[in-house]
């Protein structure tokens, strides 16, 4: 099974600071990551698959790169509807699995 | 506008079995698309259960060592998801998702739609 390690699991920062997060695979995914935002009380939302390309009506500031086993979420500036936890998910390998969190909050 | 509703019951017992209808509207679910179960104990992260094709065919997480049984409905344009033999441990928010094909017309080969969840207590 691939393990999925984001990191840092909690990233303090302010609203119009650039956001990076990290997803690191224990073997090579390809190009087959996603990532999820998740808000309090929510389900998960799809903002970028396949690594870089993002999901129907997501912002231009959030961005994706990478491939094989080191993948990077970034949001440009931070607005205040940001701030959640994200996860990153492979499919490439069987089964399926997720990161365990990256928890963005307001600093 | 495509959504996805979950139902079912909010307790189940230790040892019986958790199961659960996702309803979709505004799609088929006969089309290229697979149709998936994901779960999160309380504060946890996500956990893929399990999902079932199109075409009927399905798979599951092994870590739920074959307890888990994913069915469609096309007649009702709905999914199911049974768990047996349940724990406390079994206790989550159970999510609904859609997930498509990367093809020449589209697709994500990812989870691009999602249900709101629904609260399952295993509790006696």
């Amino acid at each position: 099974e691939i393990v999925l390690t984001q990191s840092p699991a909690t990233l303090p920062l302010s609203p119009g600071e650039r956001a990076t997060l990290s997803c690191r695979a224990s073997q090579s995914v390809s190009s087959s990551l996603a990532w999820y935002q998740q808000k309090p009380g929510q389900a998960p939302r799809l903002l970028i698959y396949e690594a870089s390309n993002r999901a129907t009506g997501i912002p231009a500031r959030f961005s994706g790169s990478g491939s094989g086993t080191d993948f990077t979420l970034t949001v440009s500036s931070l607005e205040p509807e940001d701030f959640a936890v994200y996860y990153c998910q492979q499919r490439n390998n069987w089964p399926w699995t997720f990161g365990q969190g990256t928890k963005v909050e307001i600093k | 506008q495509v959504q996805l509703q979950e139902s079912g019951p909010g307790l189940v017992k230790p040892s019986g079995t958790l199961s659960l209808t996702c309803v979709v509207s505004g799609d088929s679910i006969s089309e290229t698309n697979w149709w998936a179960w994901v779960r999160q104990p309380p504060g946890k992260g996500l956990e893929w259960i399990g999902e079932v094709f199109h075409s009927g065919g399905s798979t599951s997480n092994p870590s739920l060592k074959s307890r888990v049984t994913t069915s469609l409905d096309k007649s009702k344009n709905q999914f199911s998801l049974k768990l047996t033999s349940v724990t406390a441990a079994d206790t989550a928010v159970y999510y609904c998702a859609r997930g498509s094909f990367i093809t020449i017309f589209g697709g994500t080969n990812a989870f691009d739609l999602w249900g709101q969840g629904t609260m399952v207590t295993v509790s006696s």
